[in-house]
């Protein structure tokens, strides 16, 4: 199992561009998050996603936007970048929502100039 | 006051010596506790949960104080490889969805 697979590693956009960060898994669960990490800081939630058709709205969730047409992929839509979105984002699976582990990707290194 | 807390270090230790770290958490009705390793650049993973009786794995023991409303790590005998940021989540009642500590950081010297 490749576990959670994130595109691309590394990206630097213009202000004002967008794109899509990917993010996919193969244990099939049912559960998948996005975060964001700032230097020094803790993962802050996004957005989230309990099944096929359903996300909702994390911690931080201004400037992005999600979709869940398979169990498998969970992309994060940056519309408009800002140097404040300038992080490192995770995204990641659990099989339950309550009490389980959570399994990361590697990450997306981005930078906003 | 912050819904999880951590000290966010560095903790500076000789290799062999026993190092403790604490998260505080605000929220009274939180129901399960863990503790993540994340290495430099690297992602988060689970080094190992809390139970409520306090769990040991090799030289690593959590425990869990609901009075006090925190959770410990400790490493006896740490090893130059356990050197990384230590970030400890904890899921509230409401959403079930963990909330992470800023982490805290350990660096083992020789």
């Amino acid at each position: 199992n490749a576990g959670v697979t994130q595109t691309p590693k590394f990206r630097i956009l213009k202000i004002g561009q967008s794109m899509t960060l990917q993010c996919a898994q193969d244990m099939n669960h049912n559960y998948m998050y996005w975060y964001r990490q700032d230097p020094g800081m803790g993962l802050k939630l996004i957005y989230y996603s309990v099944g096929a058709g359903i996300t909702d709205k994390g911690e931080v969730p201004n400037g992005y936007n999600v979709s869940r047409s398979t169990t498998e992929d969970f992309p994060l839509r940056l519309e408009l970048a800002a140097p404040s979105q300038t992080s490192v984002y995770f995204c990641a699976s659990s099989a339950r929502l309550a009490g389980d582990e959570q399994f990361f990707g590697p990450g997306t290194r981005l930078t906003v100039l | 006051r912050k819904e999880v807390e951590q000290d966010p270090g560095p903790f500076n230790v000789p290799e062999g010596a026993t190092v403790a770290f604490n998260c505080t958490y605000s929220n009274s009705a939180s129901q399960s506790f863990f503790w993540y390793r994340q290495d430099c650049r690297k992602e988060p993973k689970l080094l190992m949960s809390v139970y409520s009786s306090g769990n040991e794995d090799g030289r690593f023991t959590a425990q869990l104080n609901r009075a006090s409303q925190y959770i410990s790590l400790l490493i006896r005998d740490s090893k130059l490889s356990d050197s990384a940021t230590y970030l400890c989540a904890v899921e509230s009642g409401g959403s079930y969805i963990p909330t992470f500590g800023r982490g805290t950081s350990l660096i083992v010297h020789p």
